[in-house]
């Protein structure tokens, strides 16, 4: 069975430029959730949604949105990129939303702003 | 608020020397507790949960406890592929986030 997918790997922006990153989940999962890690942290929340509804928002500026689609695939969109934003950025699905669902990670997507 | 500390920040051990991780948490009400791996560059793995004081959960040479404020990472004779950074979650009641994370501990075997 295929784990968390997420693309692209790596990405490198300049500053105020816009950045897509996608995230497909584990088959069966309807939960997907977003998260920061910058180096030497742990990860940071930033979205949940469930079945296509947002759930969940961490403390992150509005320059973050998110969205998921009918297949359960999601997207995460951070405009007017600042150097701060670079990170590892984390998608992790759950069968539901709730608390007794265990989350699995992909292997992350490294956004690099220059 | 709720807040999930992790010592030592790292920890370096001999092959074979036993040793245990902390993660202290102060939460409005445990949902559940999460235990997972993380090699360098890549997503964490999920190794644990644990919903109740008391529990305890093993898997290879890792056992995992839990009592009403921290949770114990264990590891018995370690090998040097067991080297990676241990992260510890928190699901609570009535936060808005799926889980809040510690800053993990880096573990560094030697052989």
């Amino acid at each position: 069975d295929a784990g968390v997918t997420q693309s692209p790997t790596h990405l490198i922006k300049t500053r105020g430029q816009q950045v897509t990153l996608r995230c497909s989940p584990i088959s069966g999962h309807k939960s997907v959730s977003w998260y920061q890690q910058v180096l030497g942290q742990g990860p940071q929340f930033i979205f949940q949604y469930y079945e296509k509804e947002e759930r969940g928002r961490g403390n992150f500026p509005d320059r973050f949105s998110a969205r998921q689609f009918p297949n359960y695939s999601s997207e995460l969109n951070v405009n007017a990129l600042l150097l701060g934003d670079s990170a590892l950025y984390l998608c992790a699905s759950s069968l539901g939303s709730g608390g007794m669902n265990e989350q699995f990670f992909g292997p992350g997507t490294r956004l690099t702003v220059l | 608020e709720d807040q999930v500390t992790q010592s030592p920040e790292a920890l370096r051990l001999q092959e074979g020397e036993s040793s245990s991780l902390n993660c202290s948490y102060t939460v409005s009400g445990l949902r559940g507790l999460f235990w997972y791996r993380q090699d360098p560059g890549k997503g964490p793995e999920f190794l644990f949960t644990l919903y109740s004081a008391g529990e305890e959960k093993e898997k290879e040479r890792l056992k995992a406890t839990l009592t009403k404020k921290e949770s114990f990472l264990h590891i018995t004779a370690p090998k040097p592929e067991d080297s990676a950074t241990y992260l510890c979650a928190v699901d609570a009641e009535a936060g808005n986030t799926p889980l809040v994370f510690g800053k993990g501990t880096r573990l560094s075997v030697i052989a």
